[in-house]
């Protein structure tokens, strides 16, 4: 059963360097998140795609961009990595838009920038 | 200015005790989520609510929804140590539906035996 799942696990960058998260999902879903987890602040979306060939931005998209790359990944990618970015990135995936698809979240990617 | 409280923020309680956490918005609540998330890891889904008055139980948890939509809470009877963990609620208060969920910013539950 491996649902979404989120490349890599870990990761530490110096400030400047880029990289880009993976996500994929074997659900046949449509919709795909991107959230990060600070401590004292919950989670917040980063960017999200409702359907494939579309993309659109969360509440904290500033620093970072993503793409759709087919029904199954959505990648977010960092172009020039900052202290503040250092978070837990977690992608996410529903059937649809519509409120009561439920929301599937993958293990969480651990990225500190030094 | 938070627009999903959750209280409380953590929670000790002695195992095979009952226990409650609430999820309070100033907004409509037009889906609401509970999600489990163990220390280091991601997270589970446990169940949404969408209607006033609803109700769902899964297990030892039962997760309710107001009827005015604005304020849901989680119960756990008979707490087990597997029930440690951090509880978040998450919840469409735009009502465009789930173009990303608002989230609460969590409750610690801690288990003593």
């Amino acid at each position: 059963n491996a649902g979404v799942t989120q490349t890599p696990k870990f990761q530490v960058l110096k400030t400047g360097q880029s990289m880009t998260l993976q996500c994929a999902q074997d659900m046949n879903h449509n919709s795909m998140y991107w959230y990060r987890q600070d401590p004292g602040m919950g989670l917040r979306l980063i960017y999200y795609s409702a359907s494939e060939g579309t993309t659109d931005k969360g509440e904290v998209p500033n620093g970072y961009n993503v793409s759709r790359l087919n029904k199954r990944e959505f990648s977010l990618r960092l172009e020039s990595a900052a202290p503040s970015q250092t978070s837990v990135y977690f992608c996410a995936s529903s059937w649809g838009r519509e409120t009561g698809n439920t929301i599937y979240f993958g293990e969480g990617s651990w990225l500190t920038v030094v | 200015s938070q627009e999903l409280e959750q209280s409380p923020q953590s929670l000790i309680v002695q195992e095979g005790k009952n226990l409650t956490i609430n999820c309070t918005s100033s907004k409509t609540l037009y889906g609401l989520y509970w999600y489990k998330q163990k220390y280091g890891e991601g997270l589970i889904f446990l169940m949404m609510l969408q209607k006033g008055g609803e109700e769902k139980s899964h297990e030892k948890i039962t997760a309710k929804l107001d009827e005015k939509k604005q304020q849901s809470s989680l119960h756990i009877t008979a707490s087990q140590p597997s029930h440690a963990g951090i509880y978040l609620c998450g919840a469409d208060i735009s009502g465009g539906g789930a173009d990303g969920l608002t989230f609460g910013k969590g409750t610690h539950l801690i288990i003593q035996p």
